[in-house]
């Protein structure tokens, strides 16, 4: 049963475009996350966040931004979209140390 | 920084069998080891954790954890066409804010 909810499912875009990923999770948690995984299926954390705290992994380019309304959404911005940028963005959350539940996908292609 | 390794990347068995799945990590300060579980085209799930040295059972499903050795593994027994799917290992060491996730190990189960 879902309830980490993904909007859009999928979205193609040409490079130098600007795009949005929304997230929204029901279960009362207080961490979200944003990964991204690639084509070769490696997931990579790119942010974590909660009530207190944002969390940037250092490798993450600059162009990208999460974005927060409160704690049961997380969403993630691209200024400026990059062909390295196609892949599969997953957002989760937890509470605290314990497991996370992932949301199903937007999968962005870059032409 | 953590550098976290699966072995191996695919793995072909047959209905009833029994498979190991092994993860090495390189952070002998890491506290929390997890086995998610993908299905193709769906989100990661959570599947299995364990946080201190030894041996979890349930069900099909054991994780072993030796710290000692940088090394755990997930072994499941009368292994069903429904396991087929990408096998993740996860490792942090405080909560899921730096969690680090393996490249994954293919695994298809041949009825």
């Amino acid at each position: 049963e879902t309830a980490v909810f993904q909007t859009p499912n999928y979205h193609v875009t040409q490079v130098g475009n600007e795009v949005s990923f929304n997230c929204k999770q029901t279960l009362g948690h207080d961490t979200m996350y944003w990964y991204k995984q690639d084509s070769k299926k490696l997931l990579k954390i790119m942010f974590s966040y909660n009530n207190k705290q944002l969390i940037v992994n250092e490798t993450v380019p600059r162009r990208f931004s999460p974005q927060s309304s409160d704690k049961a959404h997380l969403n993630l911005r691209i200024k400026s979209v990059e062909p390295e940028d196609s892949a599969v963005y997953l957002c989760a959350s937890s509470s605290d140390i314990y497991e996370q539940y992932f949301g199903p996908g937007t999968r962005l292609t870059v032409l | 920084q953590q550098n976290v390794q699966q072995s191996p990347e695919s793995l072909i068995v047959p209905e009833g069998a029994r498979t190991s799945l092994n993860c090495t990590f390189s952070d002998s300060a890491s506290q929390y080891f997890w086995w998610y579980r993908q299905h193709s085209g769906k989100a990661p799930k959570a599947l299995m954790s364990i946080f201190s040295n030894g041996e979890k059972e349930e069900g099909r499903f054991t994780i072993h954890l030796n710290k000692a050795s940088l090394h755990f593994s997930l072994h499941i027994r009368d292994s069903q066409p429904s396991d087929s799917a990408l096998y993740l290992c996860a490792v942090s060491d405080y909560g899921n804010e730096k969690i680090t996730f393996g490249a994954g190990t293919k695994l298809t189960i041949k009825p």
